[in-house]
């Protein structure tokens, strides 16, 4: 098990230029979430996947942001026409279904941050 | 929107227990009671989770009243390495998004 892998863990771009954000989930949890967190604030919800399916997508996901989940393995993440706001640390997560009656964990990954110069 | 109340920041020393408390004023039937670790630059790693009386694992204990109205996280013997920020959460059962209020940031003094 070697965790939630995010790539890059850095980037800086010019504003108005693309970027592409990956998640490794681990391997057998079918579920998949991103998060985007500012300085001194806790992380918000962004979108969540199960196996390839998009299933819920917040309303801070505005068409310049697309995500995506091909084979139910790998994410990605991609801002079109990054602004300033954009900057901040994007977080992904993964967890296995419930079982029982509890709740699984959801593992984090260290995030990629993102300037916008 | 975060549903949890908690305070913003908690001072400790070395060796203490800590006790950090949650407000769940609207908590619902099929919602657990999660808790959160952060530290800078890292993502949140789970500590806990719990519905009703008391957790405990290696880690922690998590003490919850009959009424679900809040929850405490119990830190025994502090230690620096567990300044960090700390977050309760509200998190259905089966349900796929969970929200993260500001959290609690605890500083561990020597």
């Amino acid at each position: 098990d070697t965790g939630v892998s995010q790539d890059p863990r850095h980037k800086i771009t010019k504003r108005g230029q693309n970027v592409t954000f990956r998640c490794d989930p681990i391997s057998e949890h079918n579920r998949l979430y991103w998060y985007r967190q500012t300085l001194g604030q806790g992380p918000e919800f962004l979108t969540y996947f199960q196996n390839e399916a998009q299933l819920e997508k917040s309303r801070l996901l505005s068409d310049r942001f697309s995500a995506e989940r091909p084979k139910g393995s790998f994410s990605t993440l991609e801002i079109q026409h990054t602004e300033q706001g954009d900057s901040a640390m994007y977080l992904c997560a993964s967890s296995s279904p419930p079982t029982g009656t509890e709740n699984t964990e959801a593992f984090f990954g260290q995030g990629t941050r993102l300037t916008v110069v | 929107l975060a549903k949890t109340t908690q305070p913003i920041s908690m001072d400790s020393y070395e060796g203490q227990e800590v006790n950090i408390t949650c407000s769940h004023n609207n908590i619902a039937t099929n919602d657990y009671i999660t808790w959160y670790q952060q530290f800078p630059s890292q993502g949140p790693r789970f500590i806990i989770q719990g519905y009703k009386t008391k957790v405990t694992n290696e880690v922690a204990s998590l003490f919850i009243p009959a009424d679900r109205k809040s929850s405490t996280l119990s830190l025994p013997r502090v230690s620096l390495s567990d300044t960090a920020v700390y977050y309760c959460l509200e998190r259905r059962y089966n349900f796929n998004k969970f929200y993260f209020g500001s959290g609690t940031k605890l500083n561990v003094k020597p």
